[in-house]
């Protein structure tokens, strides 16, 4: 068990649709990473948060966006999804303000957009 | 920008064979480089790291890999492969900020009995 806790584990919905994966991070870490998983594009960085401030930017699209709340808990909210966007959302959280530092991955976030 | 390629998406191992997984890295400033592992239904986990201490790196579970900068290589290895070993294994880089980590597509590890 990492300490990293994502939900819901599981998802499908709509193309079209909008959703939301939540991650609460280790105690103590304030770094948060999104990862997408999927068989083509393999394991991409989305974004970071540190502290509740944005730190780095990946290949995320503008129909998705993230934050970091005051208890240090993230949301990665996806809209008008489509059927590209199904895979695997990873969520990893580590103490530094770089992935210098080990980062601690949760379980991930299976998502199926049909 | 900094890439990592793995050199196989299956390998596949007797169990007591000699593991090793290909990584080669392409950056443009020296680069911390990690191996991190998958197992089934869980998430990535830290394997070991090359932060430029020593080009030998020792892991977990009896894991190393050697950093060879002529070579632009980062290849993991295991003397004796067991059972438990087989997971997917990712190979990644930082950028020349250190601020985002790119990882390889990773190799899927199979072992025989």
């Amino acid at each position: 068990d990492s300490g990293v806790t994502q939900t819901p584990k599981h998802l499908i919905t709509a193309t079209g649709q909008r959703v939301t994966l939540r991650c609460s991070p280790r105690s103590g870490d304030l770094s948060v990473y999104w990862y997408q998983q999927s068989l083509d594009q393999g394991l991409q960085f989305l974004i970071q948060y540190y502290n509740g401030e944005e730190r780095a930017k990946g290949n995320i699209l503008e129909r998705f966006s993230a934050q970091q709340f005051p208890d240090l808990h993230s949301e990665l909210n996806l809209s008008s999804l489509e059927l590209g966007d199904s895979a695997l959302y990873f969520c990893a959280s580590s103490k530094s303000t770089t992935p210098v530092a080990e980062l601690f991955f949760g379980e991930g976030s299976r998502l199926t957009v049909l | 920008a900094q890439s990592v390629t793995q050199l196989g998406s299956h390998v596949s191992v007797s169990e007591g064979a000699l593991v090793l997984l290909r990584c080669n890295y392409s950056s443009s400033v020296p680069p911390y480089l990690f191996w991190y592992v998958q197992y089934p239904n869980q998430g990535l986990q830290l394997l070991l790291k090359y932060t430029s201490a020593a080009t030998l790196v020792k892991g977990i579970n009896g894991f190393e890999a050697e950093f060879k900068k002529s070579e632009t290589s980062f290849h993991l290895t295991k003397p004796s492969a067991h059972m438990s070993d087989a997971a997917e294994y990712f190979c990644a880089v930082t950028d020349s900020g250190y601020s985002t980590l790119t990882f390889g597509k990773g190799t899927m590890l199979l072992v025989s009995p």
